[in-house]
C-alpha cells in the first residue's frame, strides 16, 4: 500500500533562508508520480511541484526545487530564499500509475519568521 | 478558468441533520474528486468521477455518504443523520485525464 510521511510537524525559518522539508514514501508500484502541494489558512491546496518516478533530472518550479532520491524513497521539497507568504502547511503526496487517488502525507507546518 | 468552487464554504448543522455540498469543477476537466480532511491531518481520498460515473469509492465513504455528478459537471456530496465524527475539511479537486489537480477552497463542515 502507499504510504507518505513528513515527519516534521512543524518548522521555523527566518525570512530570506532556504528550507527543507522532508517527505518519505513507500510503494510497490515502480511508476508513481510525487506531489507537494501548500495550504494556506484559506484551505486551498495549492499545487507547487511534480516529479514522475522516471523522471532523469529533479523538477524544479521557480523557488521550489524537489530533491529526489529514489534508492532512498525521498522527495523533499526545498524552499529558497523564503518569503512571509510562505507560511502555511505543506503537504507532500503521491500517486501510483494508473491510480486516481492521491495519497497525502499528514503536513509540516511552516512559519517564516521576519 | 475561475477554477474549482465549493459551496458553502462553512456549515454548520446539528447532529442528525442531512447536509449537501456542491463542487463546481474547471469546466474542461473531465475527472472529479472528493475528500475528507480532519483537522490536523492530511486530506484522504473519499471517492472519484470521470465524468458522470462514479468509479471509486474509499471505505472511508460510509452508507450515510452519497456523491453524485449527474450531467458530468458539478457534483454533490450529501452526508445523512450527521454525526460529530463527520467534522471536517471537505475538499474538492478537478483534473484533466489525471494529470494537473487542481483542489477547491473546501467546505468546512461543524456538527453540533
Amino acid at each position: 500500500a502507499q504510504k507518505i510521511t513528513q515527519t516534521q510537524p512543524g518548522m521555523f525559518v527566518q525570512e530570506k533562508e532556504a528550507v527543507t522539508l522532508d517527505c518519505t514514501y513507500d510503494t510497490s508500484d515502480p511508476s508513481y508520480g510525487l506531489f507537494w502541494y501548500k495550504q494556506p489558512s484559506s484551505g486551498e491546496m495549492i499545487f507547487l511541484i511534480y516529479q514522475g518516478s522516471y523522471d532523469q533530472q529533479n523538477a524544479t518550479e521557480g523557488r521550489y526545487s524537489l530533491n529526489f532520491q529514489k534508492a532512498r524513497k525521498s522527495a523533499n521539497l526545498v524552499i529558497s530564499a523564503s518569503q512571509l507568504g510562505d507560511s502555511a502547511m505543506y503537504f507532500c503526496a503521491m500517486r501510483d500509475q494508473g491510480a486516481q487517488k492521491l495519497v497525502f502525507g499528514q503536513g509540516t507546518r511552516l512559519t517564516i519568521n521576519p | 478558468d475561475t477554477g474549482v468552487s465549493q459551496n458553502p464554504r462553512h456549515k454548520i448543522t446539528k447532529r442528525g441533520q442531512n447536509v449537501t455540498f456542491r463542487c463546481d469543477p474547471i469546466s474542461e476537466h473531465n475527472r472529479l474528486y472528493w475528500y475528507r480532511q480532519t483537522l490536523g491531518q492530511g486530506p484522504e481520498f473519499l471517492t472519484y468521477f470521470q465524468n458522470e460515473a462514479q468509479l471509486e469509492k474509499s471505505r472511508l465513504l460510509s452508507d450515510r455518504f452519497s456523491a453524485e455528478r449527474p450531467k458530468g459537471s458539478f457534483s454533490t456530496l450529501e452526508i445523512q443523520r450527521t454525526e460529530q465524527g463527520d467534522s471536517a475539511m471537505y475538499l474538492c479537486a478537478s483534473s484533466f485525464g489525471g494529470i494537473g489537480y487542481t483542489f477547491g477552497s473546501g467546505t468546512r463542515l461543524t456538527v453540533v
